[in-house]
């Protein structure tokens, strides 16, 4: 059963720790996206990659945040340092060339990030 | 500035009826129309979607319609499950020129009493 994989699962850290999620996309999937959900914002796309390559990181505050794809197996997404207003619920998706033009995504299960 | 609004933060209703589910937007450019499904703990699922040259897809117990003019969607779910309870997530995809961007609002929480 072919899945977006997410670790950790769960973080708790203090201000000013760097904090690093990964994510494992389905095998064969082209585009890789990073979401960070909130009460008041919903799901907020930070970055997206297709082959490996980012394609938009608008969302992403550059200052403190990073995202990468060492390769086809392996998206990071960095905080440095880490704020109490990061806190959130950070998930991965993963979807094939055809979803790009649907919208269709499989998303992982979320890293909940709580910084102290 | 919402893109893509439900307004309406929590739903309940009975099992075996009808729950109707809306979703409005403000963007002409949208081609496609998602409805996804998210329970505690997990992440969202995929549930139904609907291109913009249609006015109605269904899937079972699910049917989506599309009203262009209105600029509105809904997601029905005939008859209703306890297991359906989750929170459902509207979202509209439109193209900028090589990207592919997915506008998403702020879910309703759909609660199915026994």
């Amino acid at each position: 059963d072919a899945r977006v994989t997410q670790t950790p699962r769960h973080k708790v850290t203090e201000m000013g720790q760097e904090v690093t999620m990964r994510c494992q996309p389905i095998l064969g999937h082209n585009t890789v996206f990073w979401y960070r959900q909130t009460m008041m914002q919903g799901l907020e796309l930070l970055a997206y990659f297709r082959n490996r390559a980012p394609l938009d990181d608008s969302g992403m505050p550059k200052d403190r945040f990073s995202a990468e794809m060492p390769d086809a197996t392996l998206a990071t997404l960095k905080i440095q340092p880490s704020e109490p207003r990061d806190s959130a619920v950070y998930f991965c998706a993963s979807g094939p060339r055809l979803a790009e033009n649907t919208g269709e995504l499989f998303f992982g299960e979320g890293s909940r990030l709580t910084v102290l | 500035d919402q893109q893509v609004k439900q307004n309406s933060p929590s739903l309940s209703v009975q099992e075996g009826r009808i729950s109707i589910l809306n979703c409005d937007y403000t963007n002409s450019m949208f081609d496609y129309f998602l409805w996804y499904k998210k329970y505690p703990a997990e992440g969202p699922t995929f549930l139904i979607s609907i291109s913009s040259i249609k006015d109605k897809n269904e899937d079972g117990r699910f049917t989506v319609f599309l009203n262009k003019s209105a600029k509105h969607l809904s997601l029905h779910i005939v008859p209703s499950q306890p297991g359906d309870s989750a929170v459902y997530f509207c979202a509209a995809k439109y193209d900028a020129g090589n990207n592919r961007k997915l506008i998403w609002g702020l879910g309703t929480s759909l609660a199915v009493n026994p």
